[in-house]
């Protein structure tokens, strides 16, 4: 069990440009999350899915930010025109199907946008 | 919006010492409460969750929680170096609602 792997680790766009990340949770996970930390803000949400479709996504910025699972090995987080507020460390955690199951965190993608 | 306040920012103790941090949740009826752990560089770890109101012990860590005062403390016996990173309490509503998340307590555990 690799647990949940996040690519790229490291990610330096430049403003305006387009950034996507991934994520791979657990297999057998039917619940993905993702989160962005700064030290200002802490861990704030973003979105989820659960068996892939759409549950809540009232943390997401509308109007650049997007998420997709078109399967249940991988999600995607899209953030266009990137700006430098956009850096902070992106994180994507998987859970399984059972009430009251944790969270597995992936150790996150770090974005700098300069 | 379930909101998760945790308290004190920092603590610093001694190797060997207790270490209690604090939560207060806004949700007198959210199922449960869990404690990550955060070590630089890494994501978030699930530690220990606790479903009912009164105390549970795992190790070296106990959690208390009291539904009335919408308080949850976790406490660290004997702490060690390897137990500095930051702690975060995280709230969920419903067994399968997602989990709220305060703002983290760095504990730093001097040698």
């Amino acid at each position: 069990n690799a647990g949940v792997i996040q690519t790229p680790r490291h990610k330096v766009t430049g403003k305006g440009q387009e950034a996507t990340l991934w994520c791979e949770p657990i297999s057998g996970h039917s619940a993905v999350f993702w989160y962005r930390q700064t030290i200002v803000q802490g861990l704030e949400f973003l979105t989820y899915f659960r068996n892939q479709a759409p549950i809540d996504d009232s943390g997401m910025p509308k109007e650049r930010f997007s998420a997709q699972m078109p399967n249940q090995s991988h999600s995607t987080l899209k953030i266009q025109s990137t700006q430098p507020q956009d850096s902070a460390v992106y994180l994507c955690a998987s859970s399984s199907q059972g009430a009251n199951s944790d969270y597995t965190f992936g150790s996150g993608t770090r974005l700098l946008v300069i | 919006q379930e909101k998760v306040q945790q308290s004190p920012e920092s603590l610093i103790v001694p190797e060997g010492a207790m270490s209690s941090l604090n939560c207060t949740f806004s949700n007198s009826a959210s199922q449960s409460i869990w404690w990550y752990q955060q070590h630089p560089g890494k994501g978030p770890e699930a530690l220990i969750s606790i479903f009912s109101n009164g105390n549970k012990k795992e190790g070296r860590l106990t959690v208390y929680l009291n539904r009335a005062s919408l308080h949850v403390s976790l406490h660290i016996r004997d702490s060690q170096p390897s137990d500095s990173a930051v702690y975060l309490c995280a709230a969920r509503g419903s067994a399968l609602g997602r989990l709220h998340f305060g703002a983290g307590t760095q504990l730093i555990v001097i040698p």
